[in-house]
Formats: structure tokens, C-alpha cells, sequence
């Protein structure tokens, strides 16, 4: 079965600055899919990024890029520019192809962003 | 408004009463799931539905039923809900699940 790891339980980032979020995962397989999701205070559930596992390129939105290596498993999410509204839990995901799209999340890590 | 639609947000029952949390999406998503969200575990997948008519366990199925008869519709039914059933539940969907999931605005279950 497919583990997803986050090792940061809580971090902070003075506004403006750049964060990097750490996932690692587990996995046999050679084609899967790879999420970050930000949860605000709200609770909704927003996804931020997606990767997918065949192609080599980072992916980015805006000011939102991950570090996706393949061969070490990690992918780590970094936020350029911090934000007051960045402030939330943020879940790292992983699914199989094929496998009724089941997400496998992280325990995640909660971002507080400060003046 | 493209979207998921939870009801209620917020549910305080009794131990055995039975429940039942209501679930539509309107894109016409074949992909729908249930995941419940405890403190230090993440979210974890209850069931899951491809189709109308076709669901299946996830990883904590216990305690939990759920049936698609629309496509829009996913309700996730407690018969006899226990304290431990006590989490933040999200429904969610999706048109073809490698695209992410689109998710609920969650309900907070406490059971007493």
C-alpha cells in the first residue's frame, strides 16, 4: 500500500517570504499522480497543485511550485511571496491510476504565516 | 456555482441513533468518495463510488454504508453511530480522479 509522509507538523514563514513543504512517499509503481491541498481555517479543502509522476517538468501555479523528484520520492511544495491568506493546514496526496481514484493523504502540516 | 453540497455542517447525535449525511455534486462527476479527518491522521477514505450503482469499501469502512442510485447523489448513512465515529466527514468528487478531487465544505460529527 502506498504511505504518504509529511514530517513537518507546524511551520512558520514571515510574510513575503518562501516556505518549502516537505512530502515523501512510498511507492513500486512508475505512473501516479501527486496533490497538494491547502485547508484554511474554513476547512474547505482547495487543491493547489497537481503533478503528474511521467512528466519531469515541476509543476506551478503562480506563486505555488513544487521540487517533485521521482527517484527519491519526495515532493516538496514551496510558496514564493507568503501571504496572510496563506495561513492553513496543507495535505500532500497521491493516487494510483486506476485504482477508483483513491487519495492517500499526509497527515499534513500546519503553515502559519506572520506580519 | 460548480460544487460539492454537504448537509448539515455541523450534527451532534446520540450513540446508536441512526444518521445520515447528504451528498450532490452538480458536474456530473462519475467519481465520488467519503473521507473522514482526524487530528495527526490526515483524511482516510470511508467509500467510493465510479458509477451509479457501483461503491466500494476504503480504508475505515466500518460503521458506514453509502448507496448511489443518482449520479449526483452520495449520502453516507450511520446506523448506529459510536463516539469514535465523532471526526470532520468530506465528501468529494470528480470527473476522471487523476484531475484531483473537488470537496465538500465537510461536516463536523460529534457523537455523544
Amino acid at each position: 500500500a502506498q504511505t504518504v509522509t509529511q514530517s513537518q507538523p507546524e511551520m512558520s514563514v514571515q510574510e513575503a517570504e518562501t516556505v518549502t513543504l516537505s512530502c515523501t512517499y512510498d511507492t513500486s509503481e512508475n505512473n501516479y499522480y501527486l496533490f497538494w491541498y491547502k485547508q484554511p481555517p474554513s476547512r474547505q479543502m482547495i487543491l493547489v497543485i497537481r503533478q503528474e509522476a511521467y512528466k519531469q517538468q515541476n509543476a506551478t501555479e503562480n506563486r505555488f511550485s513544487v521540487n517533485f523528484q521521482k527517484a527519491a520520492k519526495s515532493f516538496s511544495l514551496k510558496i514564493s511571496d507568503s501571504q496572510l491568506g496563506d495561513t492553513a493546514m496543507y495535505f500532500c496526496a497521491f493516487m494510483m491510476p486506476g485504482t477508483a481514484s483513491k487519495l492517500t493523504f499526509g497527515t499534513g502540516t500546519r503553515l502559519q504565516v506572520t506580519l | 456555482e460548480a460544487q460539492v453540497t454537504q448537509n448539515p455542517r455541523y450534527l451532534i447525535t446520540v450513540t446508536g441513533k441512526k444518521l445520515t449525511v447528504t451528498c450532490s455534486q452538480n458536474m456530473n462527476h462519475e467519481y465520488m468518495s467519503w473521507y473522514r479527518q482526524d487530528p495527526g491522521l490526515g483524511l482516510r477514505q470511508i467509500y467510493y463510488s465510479m458509477n451509479v450503482e457501483v461503491t466500494d469499501k476504503g480504508d475505515v469502512p466500518e460503521g458506514y454504508k453509502v448507496s448511489r442510485k443518482e449520479k449526483r447523489n452520495f449520502p453516507l448513512i450511520l446506523e448506529s453511530p459510536s463516539p469514535n465515529q465523532t471526526s470532520l466527514y468530506f465528501c468529494a468528487s470528480s470527473s476522471q480522479g487523476s484531475y484531483g478531487y473537488t470537496f465538500g465544505s465537510g461536516t463536523r460529527l460529534t457523537v455523544v
